[in-house]
């Protein structure tokens, strides 16, 4: 158990809908990132946050967007979701920037 | 830029056989160096790390990796797997400094342990 945790566990849902998943960091543990992991792509680091601001930006999409709250945890928000959108989302927390990472036990999602 | 490449994205291997998973990186400016292990329908969790110091890491389950400066690499290695250790593995980079630390990750490897 890597202290980090995720909700949903399984999320089905329809095309063009939208849809947030939550991450709530480790204990003590200022910095948070969104990956995503599919069958074709392998995993994929979408955005990160430390302290409630954003820090970095990778591979995400303008329909996706991601915050971070005063509490330190943070939602990911999908939306417009096509087929493609399908699969795995992980958020990760880390102490500080370009700390460990460790992973929660991620967010299966499938758009029908 | 800073680049992680696995070299092998599949590694069958037989249970008790000694395996070893590779993974190279490109930088001008000293990195820390991770490993990941993913099991079938689970997170991420971390294997070992390189910061500093000896460059001969041990990881939990009897992995260890070595990062060799000149050549750019971070090998994991296993002296005799077991079939549990069937996963997907990952090889991460970051670098020391800098505001823009996120993790660089390889594409990963399949290691399958067959009896």
């Amino acid at each position: 158990d890597s202290g980090v945790t995720q909700t949903p566990k399984h999320l089905i849902t329809a095309t063009g809908q939208r849809v947030t998943l939550r991450c709530s960091p480790r204990s003590g543990d200022l910095s948070v990132y969104w990956y995503q992991q599919s069958l074709d792509q392998g995993l994929q680091f979408l955005i990160q946050y430390y302290n409630g601001e954003e820090r970095a930006k990778g591979n995400i999409l303008e329909r996706f967007s991601a915050q971070q709250f005063p509490d330190l945890h943070s939602e990911l928000n999908l939306s417009s979701l096509e087929l493609g959108d399908s699969a795995l989302y992980f958020c990760a927390s880390s102490a500080r920037v370009g700390g460990t990472q460790y992973f929660g036990p991620g967010t299966r999602l499938l758009v029908l | 830029a800073q680049s992680v490449t696995q070299l092998d994205s599949q590694v069958p291997v037989f249970e008790e056989a000694p395996v070893e998973l590779r993974c190279n990186y490109s930088s001008s400016v000293s990195v820390y160096l991770f490993w990941y292990v993913q099991y079938p329908n689970q997170g991420l969790q971390l294997l070992l790390k390189y910061l500093s110091g000896s460059t001969l890491v041990k990881g939990i389950n009897g992995f260890e990796a070595e990062f060799n400066k000149s050549q750019t690499s971070f090998h994991l290695r296993k002296p005799s797997v077991h079939i549990s250790d069937t996963a997907e593995y990952f090889c991460a980079v970051t670098l020391h400094a800098g505001n823009n630390r996120k993790l660089i990750w390889g594409l990963g490897t399949s290691l399958a342990v067959n009896p």
